[in-house]
């Protein structure tokens, strides 16, 4: 069965630092893989998804992803944490053969000033 | 435009009770999704609606849960004689069809406490 990986229930990064949010998968096959984001309070949002494309996608807010077979990975990066990037990231997969997303635990990133 | 909605956004009930969880998806969106998410997880997979069929309902946890969405449109979660397990927040996404590639919009979910 398909599953999700998030390597760290809370991620800590001061302002402005690079921010790493990890993403493991197991599937036997390519899956589409997806971001979202939910801030405090709001509904989940999308970030960015591969859909076997590009490896390397951008998304809103100035996420990125890189989608890494080898190493069935699809972290989520940021090059300079912003305040407003304090909430929960969760990583999805939608296996090929069903209409299902499998999510991950969740990661809450927080910002320190 | 107006984005998913659900109703109630919070639900406080009693062990044995009947809940009914509505979501009003956006306009033209064909594929319906719940879920459920406990604290401190991700959100479950329970069921997936094309049109005003179930194309997916192995997530339903037990024959306590049904959902329906007899227009194509709102769809409705029903709990029946509900159990402090089923505490959680109930979420429904909608998208503009089932292609499993595309994005989901998510509704601010239901938060359910069974007492």
């Amino acid at each position: 069965a398909q599953s999700v990986t998030q390597l760290g229930s809370h991620v800590s990064v001061s302002e402005g630092a690079l921010v790493l949010l990890r993403c493991n998968y197991s599937s036997s096959v390519p899956p589409y893989l997806f971001w979202y984001v939910q801030y405090p309070n709001q509904g989940l949002q999308l970030l960015l998804k591969y859909t076997s494309a590009a490896t390397l996608v951008k998304g809103i807010n100035g996420f990125e992803a890189e989608f890494k077979k080898s190493e069935t990975s699809f972290h989520l990066t940021k090059p300079s944490a912003h305040m407003s990037d304090a909430a929960e990231y969760f990583c999805a997969v939608s296996d090929r053969s069903n209409y299902q997303l499998i999510w991950g635990a969740g990661t809450k990133l927080i910002i320190k000033p | 435009g107006a984005g998913v909605s659900q109703t109630p956004s919070n639900k406080v009930t009693e062990k044995g009770k009947y809940v009914e969880l509505r979501c009003d998806p956006i306009s033209g969106h064909t594929a319906l999704y719940w879920y459920r998410q406990s604290l401190g997880q991700g959100p479950e997979f329970l069921i997936y609606f094309q049109g005003t069929g179930a194309a997916d309902d192995s997530g339903l946890p037990n024959d306590r849960f049904f959902a329906v969405r007899p227009e194509g449109s709102v769809s409705t979660l029903k709990i029946q004689r509900t159990e402090r397990g089923d505490s959680a927040v109930y979420l429904c996404a909608s998208s503009t069809s089932g292609a499993r590639h595309n994005e989901q919009f998510f509704g601010p979910g239901t938060r359910l406490t069974v007492l």
